[in-house]
């Protein structure tokens, strides 16, 4: 089955405390995005991938960082994360004009 | 002007009734649209895409003004399973960070028995 797998769905983490959620594809898409959603402000683009090795920032980058070693993967690392970083964040990838492919979500909560 | 606007809504409509959403784009440039559909708490899931002549999927519909910079999609004898939030997305064709999809923040509709 065509999808995009992100982990974990669910993470509660303290302030300071380096984390990071995975983002797995395998529909050999070239394009992948990370999107954080808050309440009355809809999706945001934190960065994006254009291909491997190839990322760029998006809206609202700051707090993150992201790899593309492998066209499957895209993980979102906060190495300092604090309580205004949470939020529900979506992993999608597409390819060529098709639309985005999500992934199911992490809902991430920083005390 | 935001690059994506949407009429937040939420469109309360009984079962059956037709339901019309509204989207702008500020970017004339633009050149791929979408609407997604977006269940409470669920990642967006795509609808369908808009085509320039119009495109129809069952009861679903939209449209394309390109000279208004306008989408629409419209919803025909609504179901209580309609009930979400849709979002129109436009593809980014120009400056920086070409190929990006842009999200409106969505119309939420429920549909009541």
């Amino acid at each position: 089955e065509a999808q995009v797998t992100q982990n974990p769905r669910y993470l509660i983490t303290v302030t300071g405390k380096k984390l990071t959620v995975t983002c797995s594809q395998n529909m050999n898409h070239e394009y992948m995005s990370w999107y954080r959603q808050d309440p009355g402000l809809g999706l945001r683009q934190i960065y994006y991938s254009m291909n491997v090795e190839v990322t760029d920032k998006g809206d609202v980058p700051e707090g993150y960082k992201v790899s593309r070693k492998e066209k499957r993967n895209f993980p979102l690392i906060l190495e300092s994360p604090s309580p205004n970083q949470t939020s529900l964040y979506f992993c999608a990838s597409r390819q060529g004009d098709y639309g985005y492919t999500f992934g199911s979500g992490t809902r991430l909560t920083v005390v | 002007r935001k690059e994506v606007e949407q009429d937040p809504g939420p469109f309360n409509v009984p079962e059956g009734a037709t339901v019309a959403f509204n989207c702008t784009y500020s970017n004339s440039a633009s050149q791929s649209f979408f609407w997604y559909r977006q269940d409470c708490r669920k990642e967006p899931k795509l609808l369908m895409s808009v085509y320039s002549s119009g495109n129809e999927d069952g009861r679903f519909t939209a449209q394309l003004n390109r000279a208004s910079q306008y989408i629409s999609l419209l919803i025909r004898d609504s179901k209580l399973s309609d009930s979400a939030t849709y979002l129109c997305v436009v593809k980014k064709n120009y400056g920086g960070s070409q190929g990006n999809l842009i999200f409106g923040k969505g119309t939420k509709l429920s549909v009541k028995p």
